[in-house]
This record gives C-alpha cells, sequence and structure tokens, in this order.
C-alpha cells in the first residue's frame, strides 16, 4: 500500500498552544489530502480535505480559522491546531488517496494529541 | 450527504466461527466500499474494498458482499482467529478525490 507518514506521533501542550501536524505523502505524489479525527472509541470524523496549491474544503461543523489546513506542496500537508483547548485531544489522522487505482485511501500512523 | 449505519457495535465469536457485520449507505452515488481495520492505538489498515460494478469479492478467509439496490454491504470473516480481534470501520464513497464516510466501527472479539 501507500506509504504515509505522520509527525509527530504524540503531542502533550498546554491549553492556548498551537501544534502543528505534518502528512507526509513518502513514494508519490498526492494531490488530494483528507484529514480525521478520531476520539476514543469512536469512528473516523472527515474534519477537511486538503488540496495543493488551493484552500482546503471543511466539513461541516469544523472551524475553519482554528484548524488551519496548508497543502503547500504535493507531497506534504500540515494541520495546526491552533488555541488548542482539552476538548481539542483526539487522535489525528491524515489519508491520501491512491492515484490510479481508484479510490483507495490509505492512512498515517496518526498523531495523539493531549492537550492539558 | 452520505450517511453510513454499521452493525453490531460489538459482537464476539468463538475461535473458528464466522463473523458478520453489516453495514448501509444512503447515497446511491457512492461506487466504492472499503473496509478498514484497527488496532488499538494504531491507523486504519485497508483489508478489502469493492467497487459498484461487483457483487462480491474474497480474499482468503476475507469476503465482501455489496447489495447495491438495497444499498447495504457486508463483510465476512470465516474461521475466525485471535488476531482478528479489532475494531472493524466500512466505508462508502464517490471516489475520485471524493471523501470517505466512515460507519461507527464494531468491536470484535475473538476468544480462544
Amino acid at each position: 500500500g501507500a506509504v504515509v507518514s505522520q509527525h509527530p506521533s504524540w503531542v502533550i501542550c498546554k491549553s492556548g498552544t498551537s501544534v502543528k501536524i505534518e502528512c507526509r505523502s513518502l513514494d508519490f505524489q498526492a494531490t488530494t489530502m483528507f484529514w480525521y479525527r478520531q476520539f476514543p472509541k469512536q469512528s473516523l470524523m472527515l474534519m477537511a480535505t486538503s488540496n495543493e496549491g488551493s484552500k482546503a474544503t471543511y466539513e461541516q461543523g469544523v472551524e475553519k480559522d482554528k484548524f488551519l489546513i496548508n497543502h503547500a506542496s504535493l507531497t506534504l500537508s500540515t494541520l495546526t491546531v491552533t488555541s488548542a483547548h482539552p476538548e481539542d485531544s483526539s487522535f489525528y489522522i491524515c489519508g491520501k488517496e491512491l492515484a490510479g487505482e481508484g479510490n483507495e485511501q490509505f492512512f498515517g500512523p496518526g498523531t495523539r494529541l493531549t492537550v492539558l | 450527504g452520505e450517511n453510513v449505519e454499521q452493525h453490531p457495535s460489538t459482537l464476539s465469536v468463538q475461535e473458528g466461527d464466522s463473523a458478520v457485520i453489516k453495514c448501509t449507505y444512503s447515497d446511491s452515488a457512492s461506487n466504492y466500499f472499503p473496509w478498514y481495520k484497527q488496532e488499538l492505538g494504531k491507523r486504519p489498515q485497508l483489508i478489502i474494498d469493492i467497487r459498484s460494478n461487483v457483487g462480491e469479492k474474497k480474499d482468503q478467509r476475507i469476503a465482501v458482499t455489496l447489495n447495491k439496490t438495497a444499498k447495504h454491504f457486508s463483510l465476512h470473516i470465516t474461521e475466525t482467529q485471535p488476531e482478528d480481534s479489532a475494531v472493524y470501520f466500512c466505508a462508502a464513497g464517490r471516489g475520485g478525490g471524493n471523501k470517505l464516510t466512515f460507519g461507527t466501527g464494531t468491536q470484535l472479539k475473538v476468544e480462544l
């Protein structure tokens, strides 16, 4: 399967700080990447679709000014959680679609964010 | 938008038995239906998928069936083993850069 890396794998921060999570496509370029959030014992919820060179498309209910997404290159997308609060503590996962194969989506290893 | 429902939420089977997880979707335009396995603290891993032009697909002990008319699809695991214990998610989407909508997940426990 496609290789997606994510950094950091876990982070603990104080309330009010900002945290940046990087998602890299290691084997081929990804025009589109997806950002998900997963709370304990819950499903993956899509936060936004990240498109290289253009603005991200956010899902309803996701604050675009709080969750900043930048997809500056075909291999890197970043998610910045601004002014993080304890309720933002979650498992954040990026995913990319395998181009040419038709729809297969592969995920990064995830980032466990804990906001104190 | 798409809505995916998944049942059951938990499933316990004896080793060697079969396990079946069912999902329904609402968007008739969805044409791609993957299944993911997620172990605790890890990323979801694609285990099998099916596209709308196929009714059934099998890969060793795992099979998926799709009924487009009824808008439901199912995961079948035969000869279950303890290492099959995990959370399984179904998903539906239109592909081509479009998003996937995930089901709520099924916690499968295979008991010795």
